[in-house]
């Protein structure tokens, strides 16, 4: 049972243009949702994050909106740069006792085309 | 400030071989430590976190087994490799109860080893 679903394997942009990444999610109790990106043979690094009591945070040219009625998420990367591709997560998190579980989604790799 | 080492970063094994992957965290005490792998062509599946020395949780069943030692050092094993333990395995650590304890804090992951399993 994936709880978290990002349901595009893949996207190509041009360069300049808007990105948009897409994330779904079935667990009420998360309590942050993340970004995260990653190179080929290297580990993911944090891009952005927005709490489940906020439905919009941004940070330059990357925003993260969150609806939690349709428990659905969204990054948009504005203007898209060739730098910017590479496979990008969805992660969300919940407490269980002592510890904080992160659950990811399986990845969306973008391509930005110059 | 924190930093996260990760090795060996490539690693090619015969299939019923062991296999030791280590990672450790410095900078920060009583980390919350994870294990994830990324199989090819999908996500990130979590494998084993640990809360404290000697606390392992598996999320799933497996040939692999974890072992935390110390405080900021987490082991992944097998005594018998299998070719579907091939993967990018990472290790990640976020701060743990007494460390500003948040949802909000973010997973910082290792550079990552290639384990190839022949």
């Amino acid at each position: 049972d994936q709880q978290v679903k990002q349901n595009s394997p893949s996207l190509s942009v041009q360069e300049g243009r808007i990105s948009i990444l897409n994330c779904d999610y079935t667990n009420s109790m998360f309590d942050y949702f993340l970004w995260y990106k990653k190179y080929p043979a290297e580990g993911p690094t944090f891009l952005i994050s927005i709490s489940s009591i906020k439905d919009k945070n941004e940070d330059g040219r990357f925003t993260v909106f969150l609806n939690k009625s349709a428990k659905h998420l969204s990054l948009h990367i504005v203007p898209s740069q060739p730098g910017d591709s590479a496979v990008y997560f969805c992660a969300a998190t919940e407490r269980v006792g002592g510890y904080q579980k992160v659950t990811f989604g399986i990845g969306t790799k973008l391509q930005v085309i110059p | 400030s924190q930093t996260i080492h990760q090795w060996p970063a490539t690693l090619v094994q015969p299939v019923g071989s062991p296999l030791s992957l280590e990672c450790t965290v410095e900078g920060t005490s009583n980390p919350n430590l994870y294990w994830y792998r990324q199989a090819a062509g999908r996500g990130l599946q979590l494998l084993f976190y640990s809360v404290g020395i000697g606390q392992i949780s598996s999320e799933v069943p497996q040939n692999l087994s974890a072992s935390r030692p110390q405080d900021r050092q987490f082991i992944l094993s097998s005594k018998k490799l299998l070719l579907s333990d091939s993967g990018f395995y990472l290790c990640a650590w976020r701060k743990g109860i007494g460390q500003g304890f948040s949802g909000a804090n973010v997973l910082t992951f290792g550079a990552g080893s290639r384990l190839t399993v022949l």
